[in-house]
């Protein structure tokens, strides 16, 4: 079964310094990984995804994606934070089991910035 | 375009009641879901539909009902509300092709069941 796991709950950093939220996943095949953020009461929204091609992923909001197949990992990155970036950050994958294009959330990383 | 819109955003329920959370979205998406986040859970999959007269169970159906007689609406049932089912419920949208990963979300729904 397609998983991800993001082994942080919370990461703090303060604003100006690089950030990266961490995300392993287990699949069968190749995966469909994607981030996705969560501001404070609303829905999430789509940031990037990673098909194929290069491992370095480009997103909004400055956010960028590092896919390494060797240590089955795709952490989130960002070269200078910004206090407008705390949020609830979710990794996912997409269940490959059928067509359905169902996704799998990891748990969730809440990213601190302090000023 | 309005996107997903969800109501109501809060609701209060007792053990028993049976009540829908309604989901409608304007941008013509094959794709609907419904999805509950709970603490340290992430999002979990309730139902899911793939286009108009077809819905299909996601990880956690047990007590909620779904119908998609439009392309627009996709209502979310719960038969006999249970405490279990405290939550905040999230509907969202997708296309078809390559970009169906590509979710967008309602505001949300926060549930609470006494």
């Amino acid at each position: 079964a397609q998983s991800v796991a993001q082994p942080e709950d919370q990461v703090k950093v303060a604003e100006g310094n690089p950030l990266t939220v961490k995300c392993t996943y287990s699949v069968s095949g190749n995966p469909y990984l994607f981030w996705y953020v969560q501001y404070p009461n609303r829905g999430l929204q789509f940031l990037l995804k990673y098909i194929t091609g290069d491992n370095l992923v480009k997103g909004s909001y400055g956010f960028e994606a590092e896919f390494n197949k060797s240590q089955t990992s795709f952490h989130l990155k960002k070269p200078s934070a910004l206090v407008s970036d705390s949020a609830l950050y979710f990794c996912a994958v997409r269940d490959m089991v059928d067509s359905s294009y169902k996704l799998i959330f990891g748990s969730g990383t809440r990213l601190l910035v302090r000023p | 375009n309005a996107g997903v819109t969800q109501t109501p955003k809060f609701q209060v329920l007792k053990t028993g009641q049976s009540m829908t959370l309604q989901c409608a979205q304007d941008m013509n998406h094959e794709y609907m879901s419904w999805y509950r986040q709970d603490p340290g859970m992430g999002l979990r999959l309730i139902h899911y539909s793939v286009g108009a007269g077809i819905t299909d169970q996601g990880e956690v159906p047990n007590g909620y009902n779904v119908s998609r007689s439009t392309t627009e609406d996709f209502p979310l049932r719960l038969l006999s509300a249970a405490p279990s089912q405290t939550s905040v419920y999230f509907c969202a949208s997708s296309p078809r092709g390559g970009l169906r990963e590509k979710l967008f979300f309602g505001s949300g729904t926060q549930l609470s069941v006494l």
